[in-house]
């Protein structure tokens, strides 16, 4: 069983249009994480949830729009993509104050043309 | 200043050398230090995680920190092929926000 996975895996789309990246973790974690991965594998936090509710929202675009229907799942909504949003998208979750492991999704590749 | 730094690489080591990996972090408030491997196309994973100053050993792979000098460092004994990938330092406060640094490629060759 696969801890924590996204899709889609691989996401090719155009300037200008709204996408979104699908995140779900079977692990029981209250907590759940997007991270974006650039071309330079500089790895770096964008959005946390904690129990379905917002707790970390780093210097992001608002085009980005992360939601949380219940805390097994994380999406995250991008408007009006740019081209410097190519990058490897990450989900992970964790259990702070039970465990200090965060658990890394597979990654979402996304090229925008 | 970044929070971390880490020298991206690559570094290219033979079989059975012994690698050292190394991160440097500015501020003192900094308590929990991970190191992460991540393989090509794949998601980051935990390696090693060390609270305060110390060290850590876990077979091949030994954590230091040196909370003085801010300094976080990664030895890897024996090096193997399957130990190519990327290592990429995490420093926290607590154990919620992890800041990564950019990451070491390392190839060990046969």
């Amino acid at each position: 069983d696969t801890a924590v996975s996204q899709t889609p895996k691989y996401l090719v789309t155009q300037m200008g249009n709204d996408k979104s990246i699908k995140c779900e973790q079977n692990l029981g974690h209250d907590t759940m994480y997007w991270y974006k991965q650039d071309s330079k594998k500089f790895l770096k936090i964008m959005f946390s949830y904690n129990n379905k509710e917002l707790i970390i929202n780093e210097t992001v675009p608002n085009r980005f729009s992360p939601k949380s229907p219940d805390k097994a799942h994380l999406n995250l909504h991008i408007n009006s993509l740019e081209l410097g949003d190519s990058a490897v998208y990450f989900c992970a979750s964790s259990q702070p104050g039970e465990t200090y492991e965060q658990y890394f999704g597979p990654g979402t590749r996304l090229t925008v043309t | 200043q970044k929070e971390v730094e880490q020298d991206p690489g690559p570094l290219s080591v033979p079989e059975g050398a012994i690698v050292s990996l190394n991160c440097t972090y500015s501020n003192s408030a900094f308590q929990y230090f991970m190191w992460y491997r991540q393989y090509s196309r794949k998601g980051p994973e935990l390696l090693m995680y060390t609270y305060s100053s110390g060290n850590k050993e876990d077979g091949r792979f030994t954590a230091q920190v040196d909370k003085s000098s801010k300094y976080i460092s990664l030895f890897i004994r024996d090096s193997q092929p399957s130990d190519s990938a990327t290592y990429l330092c995490a420093i926290s406060k607590n154990t919620d926000k992890l800041i990564f640094g950019t990451g070491t490629r390392l190839q060990v060759f046969p």
